[in-house]
């Protein structure tokens, strides 16, 4: 079975302070990990992947497999990184893609 | 804006009604996915479809069902609704390989 933990509800910061929110995962296999945001319950859009190894709006997350986990990392938070963030796993199979299975998502809040 | 359209954006029905929710995966895109997203369980996932093939259930009721046409479009249909199915259901689509492209949701009242 696969399942995302995301251990926190909610994430407050001040602006230009450092974030990291955390993500773990359970899966026997090689999974894709991703990052979506949500603003203000609008569509999920994708933030990261960790295949792509790029960085979004200053966003980071290195894959651990051996901590199995998938934190996502700013140096600086600005005000409009205030959303909600989920983390979620796909376990690709042979042929086309797999769910997505998500974690119950964080809610950053910058404040000024 | 991610290509995946859906509509209606909003839904109010009473209980024991029948809705559909349709949506249209962006193009070239042959996987659709039904998300449901509530308070209580988070994002769940329903269903795929590929290619107009069901290819994997999730936490779907047996009042659920869907479908997918030949032209790609999915439609989802919720029967015998009941207060608890009151949430946002979101649709995704993708090509191999991942990832996927979410829709803006359709905003389900049942009253």
């Amino acid at each position: 079975a696969q399942r995302v933990t995301q251990p926190e509800k909610l994430l407050s910061v001040f602006k230009g302070a450092p974030v990291e929110l955390k993500c773990n995962y359970s899966y026997s296999g090689s999974p894709e990990l991703f990052w979506y945001v949500q603003y203000s319950r609008q569509r999920l859009q994708l933030l990261l992947r960790h295949i792509s190894r790029e960085s979004i709006k200053g966003f980071t997350a290195d894959l651990n497999k051996g901590e199995t986990s998938f934190h996502l990392k700013k140096p600086f938070a600005q005000e409009e990184d205030s959303a909600m963030y989920y983390c979620a796993l796909s376990a690709p199979s042979t042929g086309a893609n797999s769910k997505l299975t998500f974690g119950k998502g964080i809610t950053l809040s910058v404040r000024p | 804006d991610s290509g995946v359209t859906q509509t209606p954006k909003h839904l109010i029905t009473a209980t024991g009604q029948r809705v559909t929710l349709r949506c249209s995966p962006r193009s070239g895109d042959l996987s659709v996915y039904w998300y449901q997203q509530s308070l209580d369980q988070g994002l769940q996932f329903l269903i795929q479809y590929y290619n107009g093939e069901e290819r994997a259930k999730g936490n779907i009721l047996e009042r659920f069902s869907a479908q997918q046409f030949p032209d790609l479009h999915s439609e989802l249909n919720l029967s015998s609704l009941e207060l608890g199915d009151s949430a946002l259901y979101f649709c995704a689509s993708s090509v191999d390989p991942s990832p996927q492209y979410f829709g803006p949701g359709t905003r389900l009242t049942v009253l």
